[in-house]
């Protein structure tokens, strides 16, 4: 079974501080990706890497960057915390198979960290 | 108008009801479709994966694609408190670096 964790459930955090999102996956995929869920907006890509050090901005990158320094691990940070950073936050990983493999576009996602900025 | 659009509910049935989730979207190119399920504060669990158009069944589940008319089904026959949840419909058009693009969800409740 594929597992992805993710380092907090819960966190409360105050305006203007760097907050570190960490997520863990153990099943050596390529591909890892940060999304925020809001009601109503449903889930919203923030970044992705394809590759160890690699990144791509997703939908909505503004506040945010992502470190991936090994394979397995990939960070999403915000800078300086705001209250519309409030939100649940979910990692997800894949592994990416040529030729179509019914792997293949399959995420596995973590339990979530819910943020609150106050 | 939004690339994947779906009804957010929330959809109460009976124990036993045939639940039907849809969505409709917008991009031809898509051609991997999945259905996830996420329970209150969990994350969203795949339920169903399809490639392109046609029906898969898995038990009580059936998953629907009807690329001609952009729109794909979820099915849940003799559905159970158990099956309580938000259901999110996702596709992509595949490929190395595959972004999936999701729905809103519907929140749906299955009362004894």
């Amino acid at each position: 079974d594929v597992k992805v964790t993710q380092s907090s459930r819960y966190l409360v955090k105050r305006t203007g501080e760097k907050v570190f999102l960490e997520c863990v996956q153990d099943m050596d995929h390529e591909n890892m990706f940060w999304y925020r869920q809001d009601p109503g907006l449903g889930l919203r890509l923030i970044y992705f890497s394809y590759d160890v050090k690699m990144k791509e901005k997703g939908d909505i990158p503004e506040g945010y960057s992502v470190s991936r320094e090994k394979k397995e691990r990939f960070s999403l940070i915000l800078e300086s915390a705001s209250t519309n950073q409030t939100s649940m936050y979910l990692c997800a990983s894949s592994l990416w198979a040529e030729g179509g493999d019914t792997s293949t576009d399959t995420q596995y996602f973590g339990p979530g960290t819910r943020l609150t900025v106050l | 108008q939004k690339e994947v659009e779906q009804d957010p509910g929330p959809l109460s049935v009976p124990e036993g009801a045939i639940v039907s989730l849809n969505c409709t979207y917008s991009n031809s190119a898509f051609q991997y479709f999945m259905w996830y399920r996420q329970y209150s504060r969990k994350g969203p669990e795949l339920l169903m994966y399809t490639y392109s158009s046609g029906n898969k069944e898995d038990g009580r589940f059936t998953a629907q694609v009807d690329k001609s008319s952009k729109y794909i089904s979820l099915f849940i026959r003799d559905s159970q408190p158990s099956d309580s949840a938000t259901y999110l419909c996702a596709m992509s058009g595949g490929g190395a670096t595959n972004k999936l693009i999701f729905g809103t969800g519907t929140l749906l409740a299955v009362q004894p």
